[in-house]
């Protein structure tokens, strides 16, 4: 079975500074899409990048980009130049080729961004 | 409306009652998706369907019984729930049920069981 590991309850940051969110995964597939997620104080889960597991390149979407370390299973988000409202709860997630999309969540990591 | 929605997004209920949750996608996506999330616990995989079909039942009891009568709605219809099946569901879709697509997500429905 696939499990997650972010091990970053809460996490703080001063605005328009850069921050790391830690994400570990266990899976023995070799085949396997990572997703990251932000889920601020209304509820909704908003899509924020994407890294599949052949991907050579570092995935990048904006202010966000993933630091992909593949043999030690793991898939670092950051964020530069942070905004007041990127405080929020983010989740890593893994969903493996033979699930059905299934995604398998992290416990969540808050975020509060400083003025 | 664009993107998911659902209703009704905030929900008590006592645990003789039987009630339905609803989610509508407006995205043109094939799969949909329920999640539970509990407090202190990561979001957990209820339900899948693809192309209306079932495809995914993640060992849920058998109190949640979901509906997916066409690709752009899925029910979620409750009955003798236990206190601690509150929690906030939120449903999701996606084109196809890969591991590469991402998945969009509604508001969730706050579910309080009394």
């Amino acid at each position: 079975a696939q499990k997650i590991t972010q091990t970053q309850p809460g996490m703080f940051v001063q605005e328009k500074e850069a921050v790391t969110l830690d994400c570990t995964y266990d899976t023995s597939d070799q085949s396997y899409g990572l997703f990251w997620y932000k889920q601020p104080s209304s509820g909704e889960m908003i899509f924020l990048i994407y890294q599949g597991s052949y991907d050579e390149q570092n995935a990048t979407e904006g202010r966000y980009s993933l630091n992909f370390q593949k043999a030690r299973k793991s898939t670092n988000l950051v964020i530069s130049a942070s905004q007041l409202g990127d405080s929020a709860m983010y989740f890593c997630a893994i969903s493996l080729v033979t699930s059905y999309g299934k995604l398998t969540f992290g416990q969540g990591t808050i975020l509060t961004v400083h003025p | 409306e664009t993107g998911v929605t659902q209703t009704p997004r905030h929900l008590v209920m006592g645990m003789t009652n039987k009630k339905s949750l609803k989610c509508e996608q407006h995205l043109g996506h094939n799969a949909m998706y329920w999640y539970k999330q509990s407090a202190k616990k990561p979001l957990e995989l209820m339900f899948v369907y693809s192309l209306e079909e079932r495809v995914e039942n993640n060992s849920v009891p058998s109190r949640f019984s979901p509906e997916c009568p066409n690709s752009s709605h899925l029910f979620l219809h409750l009955h003798t729930l236990q206190p601690e099946d509150s929690a906030l569901y939120l449903c999701a879709s996606s084109q196809a049920a890969g591991p590469a697509v991402e998945q969009y997500f509604g508001p969730g429905t706050r579910l309080t069981v009394t």
